[in-house]
């Protein structure tokens, strides 16, 4: 079955700093695949996403690649700021479905 | 933006009544509509798809008696969780897929707490 893995949290880091969690998932065919970010209080929303092997998804200064060969989609920002403090979910969808396979979850706490 | 919202935010009640969490779409119609229970630091695990109209297709393991859904409407599901008991405790989450987005987008609400006393 479908499966995403990403990194345990939490991850703390100051502000300006580079930020990657890792995801990486096991899919039959060519899944899609998503960031969704938690923020405190509040319900997901979905951060990028990408559709193809090689896609770049991005949004906020977010960033994360469609890699079919290492079956990986792992999200990077160069600068964390404190409103980037939340829980980000790494998630897939198979093609042809609208399901969501959500990995458990990463938060980052960023401090200034 | 497309927003769906839940009520209530959160909910006490006692052990063996039923209680009820609605999900709605304020500013489009969802003809599909999921519903995922959330555990602490565990990840989202959808428990059914509701579709307008059309009983909910439920997940292996969830039993479809004690967690009745109905989607009346382009705009509202409604999740029972009926004779509740203490292990039902727990975060439910509702999505609404935005009809002709193509990306197989979902918006999620901001989520009930349910704890069973």
């Amino acid at each position: 079955g479908n499966s995403v893995t990403q990194m345990e949290g939490p991850v703390t880091l100051s502000e300006e700093a580079f930020l990657t969690i890792n995801c990486t998932y096991t899919a039959t065919g060519y899944p899609s695949l998503f960031w969704y970010v938690q923020y405190p209080g509040e319900g997901l929303q979905l951060l990028l996403k990408a559709t193809k092997a090689d896609d770049k998804g991005s949004n906020k200064g977010f960033e994360a690649t469609y890699r079919k060969e290492t079956t990986s989609f792992h999200l990077e920002k160069g600068s964390v700021q404190v409103s980037d403090s939340a829980v980000y979910f790494c998630a897939l969808s198979r093609a042809g479905s609208y399901q969501l396979t959500f990995g458990k979850g990463t938060k980052l706490s960023v401090i200034p | 933006g497309a927003v769906v919202s839940q009520h209530p935010s959160w909910v006490i009640c006692k052990s063996g009544t039923s209680v009820k969490i609605e999900c709605r779409s304020l500013d489009f119609q969802a003809t599909t509509m999921f519903w995922y229970r959330q555990f602490p630091k565990q990840s989202l695990m959808l428990m059914a798809t509701s579709n307008e109209g059309s009983k909910a297709t439920y997940e292996q393991g969830v039993e479809k008696d004690k967690f009745l859904i109905n989607h009346a409407s382009l705009t509202l599901s409604t999740l029972t969780v009926t004779s509740a008991h203490p292990e039902d405790s727990s975060f439910y989450i509702c999505s609404a897929r935005v009809p002709g987005t193509g990306g197989y987008e979902q918006y999620f609400g901001p989520g009930t707490r349910l704890t069973v006393t």
